[in-house]
Order: structure tokens, then sequence, then C-alpha cells
């Protein structure tokens, strides 16, 4: 079992919808979680955190996080097509972050 | 002002060489990471360097030897280079704390592509 699953897409939302990106991680040790956008050819930037169970708002973007259910996932509301690119989860244990493999979104006018 | 720059950008060499890449952050974060991204663009930890000291030394294949001078400064040097090798390679860095998640939020470079031909 890999240590963070995601859905390697690509999902495939219209513009203006609420695209929903999912992450699952193994380790119940796990502190922080932490969603990075890659567009094609550029380096991971971090969108937001979230350590503690519930919900995140930053402007269009929303981390949910349920440690029972080992999940952790990301809305962005109003969808753009600048939205479009590769979206990693990452899971902190200790001094490490472990990255899913991404999941690729893609917004069509 | 680049808060974490890596040097090269691109880097095109022949099996068997030996090359080095070199990165420098100026966020005054105490840790420095290097990470690996495949083709298929799953990003590994390799490597971390915490105030000069190596703290995560994963998996790596001995070729591969990073130096960190001081810790705004973490290089890494690669030894005789193989095709699998080509990948790009990203430095980051952070504070090393147990405190809040913010603490922890690692900043990438730009990354180095490097293509071993």
């Amino acid at each position: 079992q890999k240590e963070v699953e995601q859905n390697s897409g690509p999902l495939s939302v219209p513009e203006g919808a609420i695209a929903s990106l999912n992450c699952t991680y193994s380790d119940r040790g796990s502190q922080s979680f932490f969603w990075y956008r890659q567009y094609s050819g550029k380096s991971p930037e971090l969108i937001m955190f979230i350590y503690s169970n519930g919900d995140k708002e930053d402007g269009r973007f929303t981390a949910q996080l349920n440690k029972a259910s080992q999940y952790v996932s990301l809305l962005i509301r109003d969808s753009q097509p600048s939205d479009s690119a590769t979206y990693l989860c990452a899971v902190r244990n200790t001094d490490k972050l472990i990255f899913g493999t991404g999941t690729r979104l893609q917004v069509f006018p | 002002d680049t808060a974490v720059s890596q040097t090269p950008k691109y880097l095109v060499t022949q099996m068997g060489n030996d090359k080095s890449i070199k990165c420098e952050q100026n966020l005054g974060h105490d840790t420095m990471y290097w990470y690996k991204q495949d083709s298929k663009k799953f990003l590994k930890i390799m490597f971390s360097y915490n105030n000069k000291e190596l703290i995560i030394n994963e998996t790596v294949p001995n070729r591969f030897s990073p130096k960190s001078p001081d810790k705004a400064h973490l290089n890494l040097h690669i030894n005789s280079l193989e095709l699998g090798d080509s990948a790009v390679y990203f430095c980051a860095s952070s504070f090393r704390t147990s405190g809040g998640a913010w603490e922890a939020t690692q900043y990438f470079g730009p990354g180095t592509r490097l293509l071993v031909l």
C-alpha cells in the first residue's frame, strides 16, 4: 500500500464548477497535511496546509481533514482554466514530507 | 530575490560522468532537502540536512552525495551518472520544529532537469 494515495486523473471540470481532489494516507501518526500545486515544468508551490480535523478555507480553496478516516481533500470553488495543474497531496511525518503521485486537474472553458 | 535557487537549471551529460547541482536559500531556514521527481511526476525525498547535519538519508545509491557547507546551502554531487538518474531534482527548505504546520512548510526551488544520455 502506498503511503499517500491520489487518483492520477485527469479530473476534468467546467469553468465555474467545484473541483474536488482527494487523498488518503496510511500512517496514523502523520502530523500535518499539505496541498501543493505544480504547473507543467514548474516547481511545486504551497496552496494550503491543515493539521486539525475539519475544514480550513482560504479564498476559493477549502482543505478538509478527517484523521479517523485518514482522508484529506481539497475543494476548489469557481474553478478557472488557470487552476489547470497537478495537485500534490503531502503528508508530514516527523521531518519528512511524503508526497502522493498527484492528481491532474483540467478546467475547460 | 529568489527564495530558493538552484544551478544549473538544465544539465545534459553522458553516462559515467560526475556532476554537481547547487542550491541556496535566503529564507533563513535551518533545514534543506533534495527531492527527485521522476518521469511519472512522483516526488520523493532523497536527503535532508538540518544546520549542516544529515537528518534524512533515504535509500539512495552511494553515487549520490550531498554536502552542506552551511545552513543556507545544500549541494548534490552525483558520480558515475546512469540513464536512470534522468529526472528533475528539486531543492527545498523549511524550518525544523515540532510546532505548527506552517513551520514545516517546505519551499521549493525551480528544479534542475538532468538528462543522462
